[in-house]
């Protein structure tokens, strides 16, 4: 069974940064484009970002392009989410997840991991 | 970006009921739509994905239909333990974008 299991939330100012991780397991992690999605107080699912199987491609929001920035380590089987000027309406948790084949639909998600930007 | 409208946002129904939810986009995504289950506390769970192709594990009760701009999933008899919150989201174009999501609850 698909295993994904992030960290790395946690309690931030507004301006500050922050780093999530994503440990993958029982899945070929290099052959899967991986993303981040968020859903916030209010329930919304945002789409944050995704990066493809090799790394060479990366798609942002607009809410986060600038100031995210999505990575993998293929050898370590990580994904991970540099956040920084974290604002307060980034406050959600944060979901990584798998794609079933390239450009299609998320098959497999982790348990999630919060962010909560306050001061 | 298209845009997901899910209609209800809410809907209370009883066990063996047959429940149906819209979901609208505002530009063509041809087939590109999937649907997830979401429980409270835990993650979204995927159902369906090109529109109609149920996940594997997934119960033949639920059903997919639709292309271009309008899709539907029912559930042909709910079941205890599909009370939960529902949600679409279109995969045709960059930025990905989720229907704000329709609760089903117990009548």
């Amino acid at each position: 069974e698909v295993q994904l299991l992030e960290s790395g939330g946690g309690l931030v100012q507004p301006g500050g940064s922050l780093r999530l991780s994503c440990a993958a397991s029982e899945f070929t992690f290099s052959s899967y484009a991986m993303s981040w999605v968020r859903q916030t107080p209010g329930k919304d699912l945002e789409w944050v970002s995704t990066i493809s199987s090799s790394g060479t491609s990366t798609y942002y929001a607009d809410s986060v392009k600038g100031r995210f920035t999505i990575s993998r380590d293929n050898s370590k089987n990580t994904l991970s989410l540099q956040m920084n000027s974290l604002r307060a309406e980034d406050t959600a948790i944060y979901y990584c997840a798998k794609e079933k084949k390239a450009g299609t639909t998320l098959d497999y998600w982790g348990q999630g991991t919060l962010v909560t930007v306050s001061s | 970006d298209a845009q997901m409208t899910q209609s209800p946002s809410s809907l209370s129904a009883s066990v063996g009921d047959r429940v149906t939810i819209t979901c609208r986009a505002t530009q063509n995504i041809n087939n590109n739509l999937a649907w997830f289950q979401q429980k409270p506390g835990k993650a979204p769970k995927s159902l369906i994905y090109a529109a109609s192709i149920l996940q594997s594990g997934v119960p033949s009760r639920f059903s997919g239909s639709g292309s271009g701009t309008h899709f539907t999933l029912t559930i042909s008899s709910l079941q205890p333990e599909d009370f939960a919150t529902y949600y679409c989201q279109q995969y045709n174009n960059y930025p990905l974008t989720f229907g704000g999501g329709t609760k089903v609850e117990i009548k």
